[in-house]
Parts: structure tokens; sequence; C-alpha cells
């Protein structure tokens, strides 16, 4: 049990599909992310919400689109995707982004993933 | 900003055999470090973590220490197990709060 649980853990996806990603959190934390993991690439930070506001969008398409409706759930809203958007969706959570700075515990906490395929 | 490299994998050992995973980066002023292990069909978790300058962060067997002289945090392992197999990611702060910089991830595989 990580503390962080994300569904679903498998998901098959046409390009003209609307589907959701879901991932909650049991550890109180303030601080959520979703994350894109592919092969051969370095993972890839694509939202932050700090206490529901999204803080970060690093240069994600619109057919991928956040919601946080509270500090414990956070969802990631996929339309119109394409093949290679294909990946691994990692969700992390942290206590908040100041205090993971000072790094005396996890800063993150990830859970399993999504694995996504598009055709 | 801060950047991070690591040794590209896969890395395949025997039982028992020594592992080093190379990981330097470059960073102002001097960050906290953190080690990450991917184990197959889950998600990060922390492996290890080290705050200051020749700190030794040591977890499961495993051990890093931080050198600002060679800028690097080089994980290491005397003895890996085949439960060891896994990607493994160095990993520091970057830019603004919330942001964990990661490398590439070195896979490795340990046979009996």
């Amino acid at each position: 049990e990580t503390g962080v649980t994300q569904t679903p853990r498998h998901l098959v996806m046409g390009m003209t599909n609307k589907k959701s990603l879901k991932c909650e959190q049991h550890l109180g934390h303030n601080a959520m992310y979703w994350y894109k993991q592919s092969a051969k690439k370095p993972l890839e930070l694509m939202f932050v919400y700090n206490f529901k506001e999204q803080t970060e969008n690093n240069s994600v398409p619109s057919r991928f689109s956040p919601e946080c409706p509270n500090s414990s759930h956070l969802f990631l809203h996929l339309h119109t995707l394409q093949p290679e958007d294909s990946a691994l969706y990692l969700c992390a959570s942290s206590q908040d982004l100041v205090s993971w700075d000072r790094l005396y515990n996890s800063p993150l906490h990830f859970g399993n993933g999504t694995r996504l395929t598009v055709t | 900003g801060n950047s991070v490299t690591q040794m590209e994998g896969p890395v395949t050992l025997s039982e028992e055999a020594f592992l080093t995973i190379n990981c330097t980066y470059t960073a102002t002023g001097y960050p906290s470090l953190f080690w990450y292990v991917q184990y197959p069909g889950e998600g990060l978790q922390l492996l290890l973590k080290a705050t200051k300058a020749d700190d030794k962060g040591s977890n499961k067997g495993f051990e890093a220490t931080y050198r600002k002289e060679t800028t690097s945090f080089h994980l290491e392992k005397g003895s890996v197990q085949v439960s060891d197999s896994a990607v493994y990611f160095c990993a520091l702060p970057g830019g603004k709060g919330g942001k964990l910089i990661f490398g590439q991830g070195t896979e490795l595989s340990v046979k009996p």
C-alpha cells in the first residue's frame, strides 16, 4: 500500500474516445502531480497542484485536462489522444511545495501508475 | 538550472556482484540528492537520500555519498540480489518549489 492509489491500472482507448485517470492519496498531502513515463525517455512532469490550485503546466497539449477537486483527489481527463501518448502515467503527492524542499521525509510518494495504450 | 545525468543501462549482473550506478549533477547551491527505485509494474519509491555534502544515504544495503568535489552521488551495493532488479533514478530539486528533476533511469537486471 503506497498511500497513493491510481485507477485504472491499465487502459486501452481509441483516438476518438474520452476517458479519465483517477488518483487518490490518503497521506494528508497538499500537493499532487502528474508525470508521464515513456519508454527510453526521462520522466516528464506534466502538472502540479498545490492546495487544489494548478501551479505548473509544462506545455502539455490540451488533449490532457487535469482536475483537482480537493487535496486528496486528482484526475487526468483524456480526449482525442494520439498513439504517441501511450505511456505509463504516474501520480504523486507531497506534503506541500515548500516543506519538501527541506527534505527530511520523502519528497514524493508515487502511485503504481496507469498503463495507457492509445490505438 | 539544475540537472542530473546517470549512466545508461541496462546493467546486467550476477547475484552477489558489486553494483555501481553513476550519477552526476549540476546545481545551484547544495540541494538534497535522492535515489528512487521502480520495481516492475510499480511506481517510483524513495530508496535513499542525502541532504548535505559528505552525507551518506543508505537503505536496504544500498549506499550513496554526496560528493560536492566531484558533483556525484553514485549508488552502490556490495552484493546484489535478484530482487534488486528494477530501474533506478537519481534526482534532485530543480526550479521552483514542487519540481523534482529525475535522471533518465538505469535498468538493473540481476541473474541468479
